[in-house]
């Protein structure tokens, strides 16, 4: 199976700041990335597929970039309601894998 | 706009089987794939496996020997069967519509619903 690494575990950004966040896949997974932003109890939420594409209503303020074996999720100017985990899923192979998310706390 | 919506008994004793049901309102189970995941306290998300309109599946392997996915179209709803459970079973059960194969993601999660294996 393809290993998904994020980095950092936890990234703490005052509002309006910008949040840069990390995936590795283990291997190539082309484009085939997408990230999902989790709250406290609920369900995952998808932010991005096609490592680069924003889900519909998403915000202009996230966005992806990356191919291959490095992705990157940005949040431009983050806002109070963005605090949650990240995560990042490859479904270039199954099982389908997910990095171990990035937690983002609002300062 | 499809919602979906997990449902069980949220406590099972250890080597008995956990069943789940997810009820998928606003839209037809068919024509599209579904996967299961778990998401153990504190821990990241484990694809459990998939199942589409027609009943074809794929098991994660570390999973594969305990796990039966089904569907019932009549009443637009999935189930999951996991047999003898431990106490790594105890997690958060999500059901969610799976585009992968559409190069989408998985575009619609249920709220997910919470299983603790204790005798």
């Amino acid at each position: 199976e393809i290993v998904m690494t994020q980095s950092p575990a936890t990234l703490s950004v005052s509002p309006g700041e910008r949040a840069t966040l990390s995936c590795r896949a283990g291997q190539s997974v082309s484009s085939n990335l997408a990230w999902y932003q989790q709250k406290p109890g609920q369900g995952p939420r998808l932010l991005i597929y096609r490592a680069s594409t924003r889900a519909t209503g998403i915000p202009a303020r996230f966005s992806g970039s990356g191919s291959g074996t490095e992705f990157t999720l940005t949040i431009s100017s983050l806002q109070s309601e963005d605090s949650a985990v990240y995560y990042c899923q490859q479904y270039d192979n199954w099982p389908l894998t997910f990095g171990g998310g990035t937690k983002v706390e609002v300062k | 706009q499809v919602r979906l919506q997990e449902s069980g008994p949220g406590l099972v004793k250890p080597s008995e089987t956990l069943s789940l049901t997810c009820t998928v309102s606003g839209g037809s189970i068919s024509s599209h794939f579904w996967s299961w995941f778990r998401q153990p306290p504190g821990q990241g998300l484990e694809w459990i496996g998939y199942i589409n309109y027609s009943g074809s599946t794929n098991y994660n392997p570390s999973l594969k020997s305990r796990v039966t996915l089904s569907v019932n179209t009549s009443e637009n709803q999935l189930s999951l069967k996991l047999t003898s459970v431990t106490a790594a079973d105890t997690a958060v059960y999500y059901c969610a519509r799976d585009l992968c194969f559409r190069g989408i993601g998985l575009d619609v999660w249920g709220h997910g619903t919470t299983v603790t294996v204790s005798s």
